[in-house]
Parts: C-alpha cells; sequence; structure tokens
C-alpha cells in the first residue's frame, strides 16, 4: 500500500507569491491535516480535512487555506508569501478523524 | 506557560539504557500521540493513545488521564533510535504538539 505523497519536495519561492502544496492519502483515508513545522515554533496544526469538509483551522492567518477533492487528496494554498512562511509543511492522513496518523514527508518550502 | 510540556529537551544515553521521555499537557484531551522523527523531516507515528499503556517492540507509552501524564519508555536501547520524539494532544479543535525531546544513543 502507497503511503502518504506529497508534492513537490522543495520549493523556492520570493515574498509576495502564492504557493499550492498537495497531498496525496493513503487509499482508503478519508481524513488529511496540515501541519507547518518550523525550528522555532515546533510543529503547528493548520488545518483538517475530512469528506472534503474542513472541520478544524489552527491559528494562521486567512492566507493559509486548503481543500479537499472527492478522491480525498487535499491541496493547501498559502497566497502573498512573507519570509516567514519559510517551513516544512507536513501532511498526514487517517481513516477517520481521531484516528492513527501517517505522516508525509512534506514539502519543503523557502521564501527568499 | 505551554499547553504540552516535554521533559527533558534533549537526552543522551549508552546504548542499553532505559530511557523514559515524559509529556504533561493542561487541556482536556481525547487521546495523545508519541511521534518519532528522524533527520530529514519523516514522521512516524509510535502510539495512539486514550488511556492505560501499549507496548510495542523496545517501546511502550503509558498515560494518566487523572494527573494529565503520559510518559514514553525505551528499553534496551540502540543507536538507531536517535530521533526527535515528540507528544501531541488531540483535543476537540486540534492537534497540539510538544517541543520534542532530541534522544541521542551512543554505541
Amino acid at each position: 500500500k502507497a503511503g502518504v505523497t506529497q508534492t513537490p519536495r522543495y520549493l523556492i519561492k520570493t515574498r509576495g507569491q502564492q504557493v499550492t502544496l498537495s497531498c496525496s492519502p493513503i487509499s482508503g483515508h478519508r481524513s488529511v491535516s496540515w501541519y507547518q513545522q518550523t525550528p522555532g515554533q515546533g510543529l503547528q496544526f493548520l488545518f483538517e480535512y475530512f469528506s472534503e469538509t474542513q472541520r478544524n483551522k489552527g491559528n494562521f492567518p486567512g492566507r493559509f487555506s486548503g481543500r479537499q477533492f472527492s478522491n480525498s487528496r487535499s491541496e493547501m494554498n498559502v497566497s502573498t508569501l512573507e519570509l516567514g512562511d519559510s517551513a516544512l509543511y507536513l501532511c498526514a492522513s487517517s481513516q477517520w478523524t481521531g484516528r492513527e496518523l501517517f505522516f508525509g514527508s512534506g514539502t519543503q518550502l523557502s521564501v527568499l | 506557560k505551554n499547553e504540552v510540556e516535554q521533559s527533558p529537551q534533549n537526552l543522551t544515553a549508552q546504548e542499553g539504557e532505559f530511557i523514559t521521555i515524559n509529556c504533561s499537557y493542561s487541556v482536556g484531551i481525547s487521546a495523545l500521540h508519541w511521534l518519532q522523527q528522524h533527520p530529514g523531516g519523516g514522521i512516524v507515528s509510535l502510539f495512539m493513545l486514550s488511556s492505560g499503556k501499549k507496548k510495542h517492540g523496545r517501546l511502550i507509552a503509558t498515560i494518566n488521564i487523572q494527573e494529565k501524564h503520559s510518559s514514553l519508555h525505551i528499553t534496551a536501547s540502540h543507536p538507531r533510535d536517535s530521533a526527535v520524539y515528540i507528544c501531541a494532544v488531540k483535543s476537540a479543535r486540534q492537534l497540539t504538539f510538544g517541543s520534542g525531546t532530541q534522544l541521542t544513543v551512543l554505541p
């Protein structure tokens, strides 16, 4: 069974641009959640989707958004990038909300 | 005060030693996760607990809901156990993470 796939693996953008990251969950998993990891703040929860509906959202500005498609694949978008958005973005999938999490390898975003 | 506190922040052990990492939290939770992160970023879920104790190989995780405390134990530690161990608590709204424990096991 294939694991959680995140693309791209690395991304370099400049301030003011926008970026879209993709996450393909394990087959059969319907919940996808996103996290930001930085050296200063550690891991922080961004949002969680289940059956195409956003279930929860963390304390991030509206520049951070996401969506989930009918095949459970998810995308997150960050608009008007800031230097502080440089981070490792991780997604995780689970069969249902509140179940064991399976993480992807992450997308390393650098904002210059 | 952080909602999730881990201790110690750094831990160096000799191969074969028994290791304990602690996690205390201040919010009501439905579950607690122990995660392992190796250099390069990959995160693996070790345990998800809502009560009691779980064991997997040399790893044991316990949780005391009344005390709002969990421990991760590694028996007969090995250099391949070197990683960052992260505690995360699931509340109604979100998953909140501890700052992690950097474990180094020396041969």
